[in-house]
């Protein structure tokens, strides 16, 4: 079967850095996306990956191994607004999109 | 309209029922997709539809279908509405099927009682 994995929920202090995994097992890969879900919102689009390496946008990170089935979204300087549930997908073979449960991010003052 | 639009915002609905939840995107994208995402799981893909006249299953599509009649419209129609099917549905839409990342509605809460 297909399965994401993340963290069900990760607190962290505002202005540091967090790192949320994600491991995935796929019939193929054809890219991974990260998205960001406030609560009550909809999903919107954080970062792409589709080749090893890191992908930097702004304060935003994401990592991928393909040999691993392993990603991360580094977040660096966090804010306030950066609590929110962050989803991991994984294009598959067939490319549709196959969701992790997300990781609920909690930030402390 | 700016982006996609979905109606209701929310719904209760008695069991049995019949209803159809809308969806309108604006942006000329190719590709839509219907949604439903539930406490402690991952979004499942019901239906999708990669261009005006074409529709295919997704993960969980029994009891639901669509229809595309253009490229504006994907309405998601519960045909007899069961408890189970309380969820909250986003439609999404992309540039083209499976390439582009998706770009989501503000959701429709449904509660069948």
């Amino acid at each position: 079967g297909q399965n994401i994995d993340q963290p069900t929920e990760m607190t962290a202090t505002e202005g540091a850095i967090v790192q949320i995994n994600c491991t995935y097992q796929t019939s193929g890969f054809n890219g991974l996306f990260w998205y960001q879900q406030h609560a009550g919102e909809a999903p919107t689009f954080l970062s792409y990956n589709v080749l090893d390496g890191l992908e930097e946008k702004g304060r935003f990170s994401s990592f991928l191994s393909r040999s691993k089935g392993y990603s991360y979204l580094l977040l660096k300087e966090l804010q306030m607004k950066d609590s929110a549930s962050y989803l991991c997908a994984v294009r598959d073979s067939n490319y549709q999109l196959i969701w992790g449960a997300g990781t609920k991010l909690i930030i402390k003052p | 309209i700016a982006g996609i639009t979905q109606a209701p915002t929310s719904q209760i609905l008695a069991a049995g029922r019949r209803m159809t939840l809308r969806c309108t995107q604006d942006m000329r994208h190719n590709a839509m997709y219907w949604y439903r995402q539930d406490l402690g799981l991952g979004l499942r893909l019901i239906h999708y539809s990669n261009t005006a006249g074409t529709t295919g299953k997704g993960e969980v599509p029994d009891g639901y279908s669509v229809s595309r009649a253009n490229t504006d419209d994907f309405p998601l129609t519960l045909a007899s509405a069961v408890p189970s099917q309380t969820s909250v549905y986003f439609c999404a839409s992309s540039v083209r099927g499976g390439v582009n990342e998706q770009f989501f509605g503000p959701g429709t809460r449904l509660t069948v009682l």
